[in-house]
């Protein structure tokens, strides 16, 4: 048990489907992250959230939108996604942003 | 900017001998080192970090990592290593104040052999 809970663990979708990620933790942080985990790439951060308000976003397309409704919840709507968009999604949360990270288990993400 | 370099993919080794496994770093401000341990089908778990004081820093599983300032390193070590440390080792940096985000490096693939 990591602190950190993202479900969906697996999740197979087409490219015209719409699909969201969940992550929650109850550690009492206040920094939430989405992560893109691809083979044979380093981890890609993609949005940072702290204190509910998005301080990150490094360069991410649109048809990844996060949405994060309290410090203890963080999700990321998917639409239109492509086969690269295929990976491990990790979440993770920290006290603060100059703070080490919790990771969740991930979301393995699969676009047919 | 910050980043990290992970020479070594892949490290095979024999289970109870020493291993180290690599990490160098670029960064114009302090900063903060890390190592993560990711197991098959997990997240990534912290093994130990470095925020300041004592260089040599001990971490979860009889790791330990030792912080050179003047050689931009922070390789992480084990006297000796079990089969269950069979895993996906990542290096990070956290710089300015944790403004640029937390930069990972590749990732090194330790594979323990019998």
């Amino acid at each position: 048990e990591t602190g950190v809970t993202q479900t969906p663990r697996h999740l197979v979708m087409g490219m015209t489907n719409k699909k969201s990620l969940k992550c929650e933790q109850h550690l009492g942080h206040n920094a939430m992250y989405w992560y893109k985990q691809s083979a044979k790439k380093p981890l890609e951060l993609m949005f940072v959230y702290n204190f509910k308000e998005q301080t990150e976003n490094n360069s991410v397309p649109s048809r990844f939108s996060p949405e994060c409704p309290n410090s203890s919840h963080l999700f990321l709507h998917l639409h239109t996604l492509q086969p690269e968009d295929s990976a491990l999604y990790l979440c993770a949360s920290s006290i603060g942003t100059d703070s080490p990270l919790h990771f969740g288990n991930g979301t393995r993400l699969t676009v047919t | 900017a910050q980043s990290v370099t992970q020479l070594d993919s892949q490290v095979p080794v024999f289970e109870e001998a020493p291993v180290e496994l690599r990490c160098n770093y670029s960064s114009s401000v302090s900063v903060y080192l890390f190592w993560y341990v990711q197991y098959p089908n997990q997240g990534l778990q912290l093994l130990l970090k470095y925020l300041s004081g004592s260089t040599l820093v001990k971490g979860i599983n009889g790791f330990e990592a030792e912080f050179n300032k003047s050689q931009t390193s922070f390789h992480l070590r084990k006297p000796s290593v079990h089969i269950s440390d069979t895993a996906e080792y990542f290096c990070a940096v956290l710089g300015g104040g944790g403004a640029d985000g937390l930069t990972f490096g590749k990732g090194t693939h330790l594979i323990i052999q019998p």
